[in-house]
Formats: structure tokens, C-alpha cells, sequence
């Protein structure tokens, strides 16, 4: 597709339950970005990969939280051991390269993944 | 700590009417200052994209300015229509990995 995919987008699990969510970047795009949005917040980044490079994981909010990409193209965040504060919006996106400095790097986003621990 | 703010939060206009969203930011280091619209249940879109060096950036009938100076931007919208009811989100870019998210200002357009 011409756009970032997210999958699922929505996902219902227990407490404690491990999860899931998959990104598909655009193809071609070295940079990929992951962000939780709880309600009514700002976006709060959670990790960053930019090519082969070591990713940025400084915004994890806890070791529960881990996130591979293989190939340089699909990324998939994991979260182990879900608690009911874990429940946000979850924001896939990528740029052609990091999105931070290069002005002109547009990110493009995915519709994201609403998940509930209930 | 790099902060983003966005005023006001929450903005009610009638169809047609203009508005003007605040940003200000406390970045650095600075590079860049980018507008999103964000509808429901869907991903951030880019609406503006400024360096160090614009102040004032137009897309359509939205329009972003920059004072560098000051640290504070606007998004101006025209002629406002049932569609642009969405929250709009600030960004500001720092250095290569670093971008900055405001909470958003949620704009209801009313027929």
C-alpha cells in the first residue's frame, strides 16, 4: 500500500496478557517511529529506528515494553505482561530518514492501534 | 526539559469563521516546526513544515507562522469548514532523532 499499515487496529486483551501490534512503513523509508497517545494527550514517543543504526529506545516507559524491525521494514512492538495503564493509542510512523533535523522529511503516519487492558 | 504548549485547548467556531491556534515552545536545540491535523481515530497528517529561517508557511487555507525570536508560532485558519474539525497538533524538530509533541488544541467547526 501507499501508506504506513498498522495491524491490529484494535486489540482487546486482559490484564497481564502479552500483545502484539505490527507496523508496516512505507517502503523505502529508513526511519520508523513509535508513539503511545493516551486520551487527551500529546504524543508521547516511545522508540525510533533509523536504519541499521542502534535504535533510540529512550522513550520506553518500561522493560515491559520492547519493539524489533527486521529487514529495515516491518516493526513490531511488543508489551509484556499488559496493565490497565498501558490502554492508549499506539502511533506507527516513518520518514524517509529522521524526521527530527531534516526539515523537509515529512513523517507519515498509520491509523494506529487502539488497545484496552481491561 | 523541551516542552511544547498549545492554547487554547479546545476551540468552537461557526462554519466560515476564522481561527488562530497558539504554539509556544521551550526546544533546543531548534531545527524545526511542523503543523499537524489529526482527525478521529486516524493518524497526524503534515500540514507545515517551517526551518529556522521561514515565518510564514501556507497550505491551503492554513496558514503557520513562525517567530523564531520569541519561540511562539500560529496556525491560522480561513474560512473554516465542517472538515477541519480536528485536533491540530505542534511539533517541534530538534536534532536528528528528537521531535517534541504539543497536546493539541481539539477544534469543533459548527454548521
Amino acid at each position: 500500500g501507499a501508506g504506513v499499515s498498522q495491524s491490529p487496529s484494535n486489540k482487546v486483551t486482559e490484564k497481564g496478557k502479552d500483545v502484539e501490534l505490527r507496523c508496516d512503513p512505507i517502503s523505502g523509508h529508513t526511519a520508523l517511529y513509535w508513539y503511545r497517545q493516551s486520551l487527551g494527550q500529546g504524543l508521547e514517543f516511545l522508540i525510533y529506528f533509523q536504519g541499521n543504526s542502534a535504535p533510540d529506545k529512550s522513550g520506553l516507559p518500561s522493560d515491559r515494553f520492547s519493539a524489533e524491525r527486521t529487514g529495515g521494514s516491518v516493526s513490531t512492538l511488543t508489551i509484556q505482561r499488559t496493565q490497565q495503564e498501558d490502554s492508549a493509542v499506539y502511533l506507527c510512523a516513518s520518514s524517509p530518514r529522521g524526521a527530527g533535523a531534516l526539515a523537509k522529511n515529512i513523517q507519515y503516519f498509520g491509523a494506529g492501534t487502539r488497545l484496552s487492558v481491561l | 526539559k523541551n516542552q511544547v504548549e498549545q492554547s487554547p485547548q479546545s476551540l468552537i467556531i461557526l462554519e466560515g469563521k476564522n481561527c488562530t491556534l497558539q504554539c509556544n515552545y521551550t526546544v533546543s536545540p531548534f531545527s524545526n516546526l511542523r503543523w499537524y491535523k489529526q482527525d478521529t481515530g486516524r493518524g497526524p497528517v503534515s500540514l507545515t513544515i517551517m526551518t529556522f529561517s521561514e515565518n510564514t508557511k501556507s497550505n491551503g487555507r492554513y496558514t503557520a507562522t513562525l517567530d523564531a525570536d520569541t519561540k511562539q508560532s500560529s496556525l491560522h485558519i480561513t474560512a473554516s469548514q465542517l472538515s477541519d474539525s480536528a485536533s491540530y497538533i505542534c511539533v517541534v524538530g530538534g536534532s536528528a532523532r528528537q521531535l517534541t509533541f504539543g497536546s493539541g488544541t481539539q477544534l469543533t467547526v459548527l454548521p
